[in-house]
């Protein structure tokens, strides 16, 4: 089955605890983006990657990093979480060039205490 | 950059009746611009999109209409169900380098009333 996956799919964690969220998709797709969902903001995208060691900056990268190293993975790293960082977070993959077409993986909601 | 607004941010319906969602973009070089539906616990899957190429397009009881003019776009819900029930997130495809990168409204939380 195509899809997208996120791991884990809920955390709770406090401030300045390195934290990893892992994405991982099975569809051989190029592209590949992190996006935050807060109560009436929408989706925000925090990073991009159009290739393995391709990676820019989205919308609201601050407090982010990520790494592409192969082509189907693509973790979210936090190196000090803050409690602003508390939101829904989404991976999503499409197959590249101007493909628009985005499949999301099922979120994973974090708790900065 | 592109920005995208979405309205109305609630809309609630009764079964059977239709819904409409309204988007506006801002930039002229967008030409993607798709739909997607949220249901509760999961994460958004596409549902309907529309090039710039085209005015309308239709898919059972969804539709969108596309005026490249008037920068905006709409989704239409015919006879809906229960199951509509969702957040509906509308996007257009940004610009600059990033060929893939689509901007998202803010959301609609529809209901339908049974």
């Amino acid at each position: 089955e195509a899809q997208v996956t996120q791991n884990p799919r809920y955390l709770i964690t406090v401030t300045g605890k390195k934290l990893t969220v892992t994405c991982s998709q099975n569809m051989n797709h190029e592209y590949m983006s992190w996006y935050r969902q807060d109560p009436g903001l929408g989706l925000r995208q925090i990073y991009y990657s159009m290739n393995v060691e391709v990676t820019d900056k989205g919308d609201v990268p601050e407090g982010y990093k990520v790494s592409r190293k192969e082509k189907r993975n693509f973790p979210l790293i936090l190196e000090s979480p803050s409690p602003n960082q508390t939101s829904l977070y989404f991976c999503a993959s499409s197959l590249g060039d101007r493909s628009y077409e985005q499949y999301f993986g099922p979120g994973t909601r974090l708790t900065v205490t | 950059g592109e920005n995208v607004e979405q309205h109305p941010s609630t809309l609630s319906v009764q079964e059977g009746d239709s819904a409409v969602i309204k988007c506006t973009y801002s930039d002229s070089a967008s030409n993607y611009f798709p739909w997607y539906k949220q249901e509760l616990g999961k994460g958004p899957q596409l549902i309907i999109d529309i090039r710039s190429n085209v005015g309308e397009k239709k898919d059972q009881r969804i539709a969108v209409t596309l005026n490249k003019t008037a920068k905006h776009f709409s989704l239409h819900i015919t006879e809906t169900q229960p199951e509509d029930s969702a957040v509906y997130f509308c996007a257009a495809s940004g610009s600059g380098g990033a060929t893939n990168k689509l901007i998202f409204g803010t959301g609609t939380l529809l209901a339908v009333q049974p």
